[in-house]
């Protein structure tokens, strides 16, 4: 079936630096994506989100990138801090029941 | 607001053994959800609802059973217990798009 993966299962960057952290999704029907961030024991929280219909959406230090022709999502991170260190998700949801599809996720370390 | 609630937070199971996690949420959200999550991996869909009474299958339901009798509680039941349901486990509710997560079920089964 159709489901949304990202291209790097580890990311390390250096403290202050900006982080890049990629996802390909496959489901074209999807109108709505959302980043979430795991950190260890924890259940995922919501970073940010972005309808179908955006191509760009900014938060605080974070922004997300999507590009419909290519069916790839981004989340860029500014200034990475140690407390960005954890797990990044990807997913995808439909308008028609609301379930998301989450990829393998991303670990991202930053460096001190 | 606690938000979404899990009990208990680790468990340990022998094969064959029953056992029913709970899910409790105080936003007043119609739907709610259950995932595992294995080592390394993504959330997988197991069961979720739109409101109280009403719950469907998703990704992987085998093995699992759910219940919605109220807006508030959503338990997932695991009736005979296999080594493969070896899983953290996380309930989620939302209104429409954002799902909130519970902080999970760690179940290990032997």
């Amino acid at each position: 079936g159709e489901s949304v993966g990202l291209h790097l299962p580890t990311l390390s960057v250096q403290e202050g630096d900006n982080s890049i952290i990629n996802c390909a999704y496959s489901n074209s029907a999807s109108d709505y994506f959302i980043w979430y961030k795991q950190e260890s024991g924890k259940g995922p929280q919501f970073i940010i989100d972005i309808r179908s219909n955006m191509d760009k959406r900014q938060g605080q230090r974070v922004t997300v990138l999507l590009n419909k022709t290519v069916k790839h999502l981004s989340l860029q991170i500014a200034a990475t801090q140690p407390g960005d260190s954890a797990v990044y998700f990807c997913a995808e949801i439909s308008s028609n029941d609301y379930k998301l599809s989450f990829g393998a996720g991303t670990t991202v370390t930053v460096r001190a | 607001n606690a938000g979404v609630t899990q009990t208990p937070k680790f468990r340990i199971l022998k094969i064959g053994q029953s056992m029913t996690l709970q899910c409790t949420q105080d936003m007043n959200h119609n739907y709610m959800y259950w995932y595992r999550q294995d080592p390394g991996m993504g959330l997988k869909l197991i069961y979720y609802s739109v409101g109280a009474g009403i719950t469907d299958k998703g990704e992987v339901p085998n093995g699992y059973n759910v219940s919605r009798s109220t807006t508030e509680d959503f338990p997932l039941r695991l009736e005979l217990a296999a080594p493969s349901q070896t899983s953290v486990y996380f309930c989620a509710s939302s209104i429409l798009y954002e799902q909130y997560f519970g902080p999970g079920t760690r179940l290990t089964v032997t």
